[in-house]
Protein backbone atom coordinates (compact mmCIF):
# COMPACT_ATOMS: atom_id res chain seq x y z
CA UNK A 1 0.00 0.00 0.00
CA UNK A 2 0.75 3.24 -0.84
CA UNK A 3 2.14 5.52 2.31
CA UNK A 4 3.57 9.02 2.91
CA UNK A 5 5.87 9.50 6.12
CA UNK A 6 6.73 13.26 7.63
CA UNK A 7 9.01 12.54 10.74
CA UNK A 8 9.27 16.25 11.61
CA UNK A 9 6.38 16.85 13.88
CA UNK A 10 7.44 20.28 14.38
CA UNK A 11 10.36 23.04 13.20
CA UNK A 12 11.61 26.45 13.80
CA UNK A 13 12.87 28.70 11.18
CA UNK A 14 13.81 32.06 11.68
CA UNK A 15 12.46 34.62 9.27
CA UNK A 16 14.52 35.51 5.76
CA UNK A 17 16.13 31.91 6.46
CA UNK A 18 15.74 28.66 4.37
CA UNK A 19 13.67 25.60 5.41
CA UNK A 20 13.61 22.02 4.74
CA UNK A 21 10.25 19.79 5.11
CA UNK A 22 10.86 15.94 4.65
CA UNK A 23 8.95 13.52 3.36
CA UNK A 24 9.23 10.13 2.29
CA UNK A 25 7.21 8.38 0.06
CA UNK A 26 6.61 4.44 -0.63
CA UNK A 27 5.07 2.85 -3.60
CA UNK A 28 6.01 0.11 -5.93
CA UNK A 29 4.25 1.48 -8.93
CA UNK A 30 6.39 3.74 -10.84
CA UNK A 31 3.86 6.08 -11.60
CA UNK A 32 2.70 8.62 -8.92
CA UNK A 33 2.18 12.67 -8.31
CA UNK A 34 3.28 13.67 -5.35
CA UNK A 35 2.12 17.34 -3.99
CA UNK A 36 2.33 19.88 -0.87
CA UNK A 37 -0.35 21.64 0.70
CA UNK A 38 -0.20 24.24 3.60
CA UNK A 39 -2.75 24.20 6.39
CA UNK A 40 -3.05 27.90 7.91
CA UNK A 41 -4.51 27.58 11.46
CA UNK A 42 -7.93 28.63 9.62
CA UNK A 43 -7.38 25.58 8.35
CA UNK A 44 -8.01 25.45 4.43
CA UNK A 45 -5.79 23.60 2.24
CA UNK A 46 -3.75 25.25 -0.24
CA UNK A 47 -1.90 23.77 -2.86
CA UNK A 48 1.57 24.59 -3.38
CA UNK A 49 3.83 22.80 -5.27
CA UNK A 50 3.36 19.12 -7.50
CA UNK A 51 6.03 16.82 -8.79
CA UNK A 52 5.72 14.20 -10.81
CA UNK A 53 7.51 10.78 -11.21
CA UNK A 54 8.54 10.86 -14.42
CA UNK A 55 9.92 14.60 -14.37
CA UNK A 56 13.63 15.32 -14.66
CA UNK A 57 13.70 18.40 -13.01
CA UNK A 58 13.11 19.46 -9.53
CA UNK A 59 9.47 21.25 -9.54
CA UNK A 60 9.69 24.74 -8.57
CA UNK A 61 7.06 27.86 -7.70
CA UNK A 62 8.10 30.80 -6.32
CA UNK A 63 9.74 30.94 -2.57
CA UNK A 64 8.97 26.60 -2.49
CA UNK A 65 11.12 23.91 -4.31
CA UNK A 66 11.12 20.31 -4.26
CA UNK A 67 14.13 18.24 -3.53
CA UNK A 68 13.11 14.71 -5.56
CA UNK A 69 15.53 11.83 -5.07
CA UNK A 70 13.92 9.21 -7.15
CA UNK A 71 15.85 6.86 -5.66
CA UNK A 72 15.55 7.63 -2.06
CA UNK A 73 11.50 8.08 -2.53
CA UNK A 74 11.79 11.39 -1.01
CA UNK A 75 10.48 14.67 -2.19
CA UNK A 76 11.54 17.33 0.56
CA UNK A 77 9.62 20.43 0.22
CA UNK A 78 12.56 23.80 0.40
CA UNK A 79 10.77 27.34 1.27
CA UNK A 80 13.33 30.24 0.81
CA UNK A 81 13.38 33.65 2.28
CA UNK A 82 10.66 32.40 4.96
CA UNK A 83 8.23 34.96 6.11
CA UNK A 84 6.14 35.47 9.35
CA UNK A 85 2.64 33.90 7.01
CA UNK A 86 4.42 30.37 6.31
CA UNK A 87 3.92 29.87 9.88
CA UNK A 88 1.46 26.58 9.36
CA UNK A 89 1.06 22.98 9.01
CA UNK A 90 2.24 21.86 5.73
CA UNK A 91 1.23 18.11 3.95
CA UNK A 92 2.94 16.24 1.86
CA UNK A 93 0.83 13.48 -0.18
CA UNK A 94 0.88 11.32 -3.29
CA UNK A 95 -1.46 10.39 -5.40
CA UNK A 96 -2.75 6.67 -5.38
CA UNK A 97 -1.45 5.66 -8.82
CA UNK A 98 -4.07 3.71 -10.88
CA UNK A 99 -6.96 4.04 -9.10
CA UNK A 100 -9.58 5.55 -10.80
CA UNK A 101 -10.76 8.62 -8.74
CA UNK A 102 -7.01 9.73 -8.49
CA UNK A 103 -7.14 9.69 -4.40
CA UNK A 104 -4.74 11.54 -2.15
CA UNK A 105 -3.04 9.34 0.49
CA UNK A 106 -1.31 12.50 3.46
CA UNK A 107 1.02 12.57 5.48
CA UNK A 108 0.96 13.31 8.92
CA UNK A 109 2.61 16.58 8.47
CA UNK A 110 5.03 18.99 9.44
CA UNK A 111 3.95 22.52 11.85
CA UNK A 112 6.20 25.11 10.63
CA UNK A 113 6.96 28.13 12.80
CA UNK A 114 8.78 31.17 11.48
CA UNK A 115 9.95 33.74 13.99
CA UNK A 116 11.19 37.51 13.65
CA UNK B 1 -9.36 29.93 -11.22
CA UNK B 2 -10.21 26.78 -9.43
CA UNK B 3 -12.21 27.56 -6.61
CA UNK B 4 -13.78 25.13 -3.95
CA UNK B 5 -16.80 26.89 -1.77
CA UNK B 6 -17.31 24.74 1.20
CA UNK B 7 -20.70 26.08 3.27
CA UNK B 8 -21.32 26.35 6.21
CA UNK B 9 -18.04 26.97 7.70
CA UNK B 10 -18.79 26.46 10.87
CA UNK B 11 -21.52 24.69 12.83
CA UNK B 12 -22.99 23.95 16.42
CA UNK B 13 -26.22 21.80 16.97
CA UNK B 14 -27.71 19.55 19.31
CA UNK B 15 -27.09 15.92 19.77
CA UNK B 16 -29.65 14.17 17.05
CA UNK B 17 -29.59 16.41 14.77
CA UNK B 18 -28.78 16.15 10.69
CA UNK B 19 -26.37 18.60 9.48
CA UNK B 20 -25.96 19.05 5.58
CA UNK B 21 -22.40 20.71 4.24
CA UNK B 22 -22.10 21.64 0.47
CA UNK B 23 -19.20 21.58 -1.58
CA UNK B 24 -19.35 23.54 -4.80
CA UNK B 25 -16.80 24.24 -8.08
CA UNK B 26 -17.33 27.86 -8.61
CA UNK B 27 -15.54 28.07 -11.99
CA UNK B 28 -14.80 24.60 -13.46
CA UNK B 29 -16.28 21.06 -13.39
CA UNK B 30 -15.86 18.66 -10.84
CA UNK B 31 -16.66 14.84 -11.80
CA UNK B 32 -15.07 13.75 -8.80
CA UNK B 33 -15.09 15.18 -5.21
CA UNK B 34 -13.42 13.69 -2.18
CA UNK B 35 -14.61 14.18 1.29
CA UNK B 36 -12.40 14.17 4.55
CA UNK B 37 -12.39 14.50 8.25
CA UNK B 38 -9.47 15.90 10.43
CA UNK B 39 -9.46 15.62 14.26
CA UNK B 40 -7.69 18.18 15.85
CA UNK B 41 -3.50 18.04 15.23
CA UNK B 42 -4.49 15.49 13.15
CA UNK B 43 -4.19 14.71 9.00
CA UNK B 44 -6.99 14.56 6.95
CA UNK B 45 -8.49 11.46 6.52
CA UNK B 46 -10.19 10.52 3.47
CA UNK B 47 -13.99 9.77 4.09
CA UNK B 48 -15.73 8.56 0.62
CA UNK B 49 -15.50 9.62 -3.12
CA UNK B 50 -18.09 11.05 -4.64
CA UNK B 51 -18.66 10.82 -8.17
CA UNK B 52 -21.38 12.85 -10.10
CA UNK B 53 -24.36 10.89 -11.02
CA UNK B 54 -23.60 7.68 -9.07
CA UNK B 55 -23.05 6.16 -5.52
CA UNK B 56 -20.06 7.54 -3.66
CA UNK B 57 -17.91 5.51 -2.80
CA UNK B 58 -17.09 5.13 0.85
CA UNK B 59 -13.30 3.92 2.71
CA UNK B 60 -13.12 1.41 5.40
CA UNK B 61 -15.13 1.83 8.19
CA UNK B 62 -16.85 4.89 7.32
CA UNK B 63 -20.68 4.48 8.10
CA UNK B 64 -22.54 5.34 4.80
CA UNK B 65 -25.83 5.84 6.73
CA UNK B 66 -24.45 8.17 8.88
CA UNK B 67 -22.42 10.39 6.32
CA UNK B 68 -25.11 10.30 3.36
CA UNK B 69 -22.95 11.75 0.52
CA UNK B 70 -25.02 13.26 -2.72
CA UNK B 71 -23.88 14.24 -6.23
CA UNK B 72 -26.40 15.78 -8.01
CA UNK B 73 -24.51 18.02 -10.53
CA UNK B 74 -21.12 18.25 -11.90
CA UNK B 75 -20.18 21.24 -9.24
CA UNK B 76 -22.13 20.24 -6.49
CA UNK B 77 -21.66 17.55 -3.24
CA UNK B 78 -23.18 17.30 -0.55
CA UNK B 79 -22.21 15.60 2.47
CA UNK B 80 -25.08 14.85 5.29
CA UNK B 81 -24.21 13.83 9.00
CA UNK B 82 -26.76 11.75 9.80
CA UNK B 83 -28.44 11.95 13.62
CA UNK B 84 -25.34 13.97 14.38
CA UNK B 85 -23.62 13.08 17.98
CA UNK B 86 -20.81 14.51 19.87
CA UNK B 87 -18.30 12.25 18.42
CA UNK B 88 -19.15 13.26 15.40
CA UNK B 89 -17.68 16.42 15.89
CA UNK B 90 -14.73 17.13 13.66
CA UNK B 91 -13.51 19.40 10.93
CA UNK B 92 -14.56 18.14 7.38
CA UNK B 93 -12.92 19.50 4.20
CA UNK B 94 -14.26 18.58 0.60
CA UNK B 95 -12.12 18.75 -2.44
CA UNK B 96 -12.49 18.57 -6.34
CA UNK B 97 -10.35 18.22 -9.04
CA UNK B 98 -10.20 19.79 -12.27
CA UNK B 99 -9.52 17.06 -14.13
CA UNK B 100 -7.54 13.77 -14.16
CA UNK B 101 -4.54 15.14 -15.67
CA UNK B 102 -1.56 13.28 -13.49
CA UNK B 103 -0.63 16.80 -12.21
CA UNK B 104 -4.10 18.53 -11.58
CA UNK B 105 -4.27 19.05 -8.32
CA UNK B 106 -7.50 18.71 -5.56
CA UNK B 107 -8.59 21.93 -4.92
CA UNK B 108 -10.11 22.37 -1.21
CA UNK B 109 -12.84 24.41 0.20
CA UNK B 110 -12.51 26.37 3.30
CA UNK B 111 -13.93 23.12 5.36
CA UNK B 112 -16.60 23.22 7.98
CA UNK B 113 -16.02 22.79 12.00
CA UNK B 114 -19.25 20.57 13.37
CA UNK B 115 -19.71 20.73 17.07
CA UNK B 116 -22.25 19.04 18.55
CA UNK B 117 -23.24 19.31 21.99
Amino acid sequence: AQKITQTQPGMFVQEKEAVTLDCTYDTSDPSYGLFWYKQPSSGEMIFLIYQGSYDQQNATEGRYSLNFQKARKSANLVISASQLGDSAMYFCAMRQPNTGFQKLVFGTGTRLLVSP
Amino acid sequence: GAVVSQHPSWVICKSGTSVKIECRSLDFQATTMFWYRQFPKQSLMLMATSNEGSKATYEQGVEKDKFLINHASLTLSTLTVTSAHPEDSSFYICSASSGDEENQPQHFGDGTRLSIL
